[in-house]
This record gives C-alpha cells, sequence and structure tokens, in this order.
C-alpha cells in the first residue's frame, strides 16, 4: 500500500533555530517528491519538487533531500523566522496526478 | 495572474442541501484539480481535469459528488445532496503539466449543519 509518513507531528522551535522535517514513504513506482508549506487558512504553497535523480534541492532557507535508496526525504529549514510557523506536507507522486500520496503534514511553530 | 480563485470562501449550508464550489484555474494552466482537506485524512484528490476533460475521479467519495468543467477559465464541484460528513475545505488546483508545480486557491471552507 502506498503511504506517505511524516515526522514529528509537530514541533516548537525558537525563532533563529534550525530544524529537520522528515517524510518517509512506500510509494511505487515513483516520479517525484514535492514539499509544500500551507499556512493556517490558506491553500499549499510549493517549495520543492524533486525527481528520482536529485538528491539536495534548496529554496532559500528551506532545503529538501532525497535518498530514492532508502524513500526518505527531509525539509531543512535553516534560522527559522516567524513566518515559517505553518504545515509542512510531504507529498509522493506515482506518476500521474491520480496516484498522488499525501502526508499528513508536520505543523511547525516557531516561537520568540 | 491572480492565481487559482476559488468561491465562495466559506458555505454554511443544512444537511439535503446542494452546495456549489467554483473555481477559476490560472490562464494557460492545462490540469485543474480538487482536492479535500479535513483533519482526519489530511489532502486528498477528489478528481482531476486535462484540457477540460475529465481524467480520473476515482477519489469522488460517492455519487453525491460531481464535477464539471465547461471550459478552460472555469469550474465546478457539486454536492447534492450534502451530508455533515462533507464538511472540509475544498481546493482548487491547476498546472502547467501533471507533474510540475500546482498552484493551489485559497480553498472553500464548507459547514453542513
Amino acid at each position: 500500500k502506498n503511504q506517505v509518513e511524516q515526522s514529528p507531528q509537530s514541533l516548537i522551535i525558537l525563532e533563529g533555530k534550525n530544524c529537520t522535517l522528515q517524510c518517509n514513504y512506500t510509494v511505487s513506482p515513483f516520479s517525484n517528491l514535492r514539499w509544500y508549506k500551507q499556512d493556517t487558512g490558506r491553500g499549499p504553497v510549493s517549495l520543492t519538487i524533486m525527481t528520482f535523480s536529485e538528491n539536495t534541492k534548496s529554496n532559500g532557507r528551506y532545503t529538501a533531500t532525497l535518498d530514492a535508496d532508502t524513500k526518505q526525504s527531509s525539509l531543512h529549514i535553516t534560522a527559522s523566522q516567524l513566518s515559517d510557523s505553518a504545515s509542512y506536507i510531504c507529498v509522493v507522486s506515482g506518476g500521474t496526478a491520480s496516484k498522488l500520496t499525501f502526508g499528513t503534514g508536520t505543523r511547525l511553530q516557531v516561537t520568540l | 495572474d491572480a492565481g487559482v480563485i476559488q468561491s465562495p470562501r466559506h458555505e454554511v449550508t443544512e444537511m439535503g442541501q446542494e452546495v456549489t464550489l467554483r473555481c477559476k484555474p490560472i490562464s494557460g494552466h492545462d490540469y485543474l484539480f480538487w482536492y479535500r482537506q479535513t483533519m482526519m485524512r489530511g489532502l486528498e484528490l477528489l478528481i482531476y481535469f486535462n484540457n477540460n476533460v475529465p481524467i480520473d475521479d476515482s477519489g469522488m467519495p460517492e455519487d453525491r459528488f460531481s464535477a464539471k468543467m465547461p471550459n478552460a477559465s472555469f469550474s465546478t464541484l457539486k454536492i447534492q445532496p450534502s451530508e455533515p460528513r462533507d464538511s472540509a475545505v475544498y481546493f482548487c488546483a491547476s498546472s502547467l503539466q501533471i507533474n510540475t508545480e500546482a498552484f493551489f486557491g485559497q480553498g472553500t471552507r464548507l459547514t453542513v449543519v
């Protein structure tokens, strides 16, 4: 069964600190892996899309890694800001949109 | 472009009533997706269209749900009759290609009482 597991479920960190969110998947076949940021009350916004051949991809203070062999991905946030407070959703594509498998997300709260 | 536009932002309706959610995708995007998000189940893909044609509706929960895309700039998701368990946030998204970045609308928060 295709599954995407994210950890931790929730996380509280101090402003300025770094953090890493994890995503493990069992989706097969694999096409790409996406990380989305969703602010409260808003739609998800894409942070990165990674294909099989990509190991690391950065978007500002966000860096995603992908290990296709172990089927693991991580999202690293550097020097967190209050505006990083959101849910982060990992989505794995199995080749067509109908094969999208969603994680339940990690709720991140950045505090002063 | 103003992005994906959904209406209404909020909808409260009584059980048994018909509900219609609307979406205007980003101009030039060939793919349109309808999603539902709940606390319990997270984001779920309901249906998607390619060039106005429904491609996969396997995520539509039951016959009470229907979606149309009469032209490239407009789509509707209809629930008839609505039930309390349909309460959720419904998102519309569009993308250029099937596996490129999908842009989401602000969502419609539906409450069925």
